[in-house]
């Protein structure tokens, strides 16, 4: 099983600042293969990236993921107070369970 | 607009199943897509359950492969989950999710549903 090691556990940061979160991967993933959502109190999880770079349908440009191998970023450029919420990555593997998820980063306000 | 929502029981005794169905509309579940579920425990992080194709195909977690089932119904455009011997640890918002199948990623989710297992 993959296991995905996400940091920092807890973010804080101010409105307009750039917010770097980071997915580390026990083994090699496929870049087509990891993924990122964010989750806000009481509702389900968005997907944001998929394909460790490719944003989903309706999500703004200020998102954007890189990376490769065993270490994947999800960069926030400039923050909007409607972008602070959880994150976690997920990775597809070949094995079973074929999707895991992080342990999830917190992105609070400074 | 593709909407997913699940219903089911929102109380499980202890040793019971667990069943929750997700309706689809706006897409149909013989579609490229695999449709799947995942759960959160309150105040913790998500867990795949497993996925369905329309094959009748399906992927399980395997620390719950021994006790969940997954099944389609295509006449109501429908999919649903079992999970049997239920514990208290089963507790957690279940969320259900499409994955479409070159994106190796949930792009539409349910709102989800809580269940509690408790007597």
């Amino acid at each position: 099983e993959i296991v995905l090691t996400q940091s920092p556990g807890t973010l804080s940061l101010s409105p307009g600042e750039r917010a770097t979160l980071s997915c580390r991967a026990s083994q090699s993933v496929s870049s087509s293969y990891l993924a990122w959502y964010q989750q806000k109190p009481g509702q389900a999880p968005r997907l944001l990236i998929y394909g460790a770079s490719s944003r989903a349908s309706g999500i703004p440009d200020r998102f954007s993921g890189s990376g490769s191998g065993t270490d994947f970023t999800l960069t926030i450029s400039r923050l909007e107070p409607e972008d602070f919420a959880v994150y976690y990555c997920q990775q597809y593997g070949s094995s079973p369970p074929k999707y895991t998820f992080g342990q999830g980063t917190n992105l609070e306000i400074k | 607009q593709v909407q997913l929502q699940e219903s089911g029981p929102g109380l499980v005794k202890p040793s019971g199943t667990l069943s929750l169905t997700c309706a689809v509309s706006g897409d149909s579940i013989s579609s490229s897509n695999w449709w799947s579920w995942v759960r959160q425990p309150p105040g913790k992080g998500l867990e795949w359950i497993g996925e369905i194709y329309h094959s009748g195909s399906a992927n399980y977690n395997p620390s719950l492969k021994s006790r969940v089932t997954m099944s389609l119904d295509k006449s109501k455009n429908q999919f649903s989950l079992r999970l049997s011997s239920v514990t208290a640890a089963d507790t957690a918002v279940y969320y259900c999710a499409r994955i479409p199948f070159y994106y190796y990623a949930m792009d539409v989710w349910g709102q989800g549903t809580t269940v509690t297992v408790s007597s």
